[in-house]
């Protein structure tokens, strides 16, 4: 198995710039999670999934923040506009929910907002 | 609400030294505890976990201790050596459901040769 693919792995974007990344999770993975991490703030979720259905936004910042999961194996961050604020890096993780906890990371995506 | 506190937030230790990082969690309903390492630039990956039937789990040098009456457990990493450098999180699952985790905040470990 590939593991966890994420894209791009850096983006390099200007203020007011929309910005998508992407997200493949582990095929028969029924949960997903879009992770930011910074060093002031850590690693902090921001929205997850199951079975495709969003079940908890309340970690997304703002309303310029947005995310969906089309089908089982495929699912967007979309930040619009984005803001140097905004510069992270962006972890996508899959998990088996019913089995084990087990969180798979991907590689993630350095997000960097001038 | 659920939380996690990790301690310290960082640690530094001599190579060969043991090293402990310490987790409380406030549901006294969680039954899962894993520990994730973060190297630099690196995403993080599950090192070891412990459910609540075990009181304390060991894989070669690291080690994991569960006290569930004080709500705590404790990561143990022996004859630390440079490459065990990295960020690493305590984890408990969420009460909801769906394999959510509440991380800690992370220790920085960082291994002197």
């Amino acid at each position: 198995d590939a593991g966890v693919i994420q894209s791009p792995r850096h983006e390099v974007t200007e203020m007011g710039q929309e910005v998508t990344l992407r997200c493949k999770p582990i095929s028969g993975h029924n949960s997903l999670f879009w992770y930011r991490q910074t060093m002031m703030r850590g690693l902090e979720l921001l929205i997850y999934f199951n079975n495709n259905v969003p079940i908890d936004d309340s970690g997304m910042p703002e309303d310029r923040f947005s995310a969906k999961m089309p089908n089982a194996s495929f699912s967007t961050l979309k930040i619009q506009p984005s803001e140097p604020r905004d510069s992270a890096v962006y972890f996508c993780a899959s998990s088996l929910a019913g089995s084990s906890y087990e969180q798979y990371f991907g590689p993630g995506t350095r997000l960097t907002v001038t | 609400g659920e939380n996690v506190e990790q301690h310290p937030s960082t640690l530094s230790v001599q190579e060969g030294d043991s090293a402990v990082i310490k987790c409380t969690y406030s549901d006294s309903a969680s039954n899962y505890f894993p520990w994730y390492k973060q190297e630099l630039g690196k995403r993080p990956q599950l090192i070891i976990d412990i459910r609540s039937n075990v009181g304390e789990k060991k894989d070669q040098r690291i080690a994991v201790t569960l006290n569930k009456t004080a709500k705590h457990f404790s990561l143990h990493i022996t004859e630390t050596q440079p490459e065990d450098s990295a960020v690493y999180f305590c984890a408990a699952p969420f009460s909801g459901g769906y394999n959510k985790l509440i991380f800690g905040a992370g220790t920085r470990l960082a291994v002197h040769p």
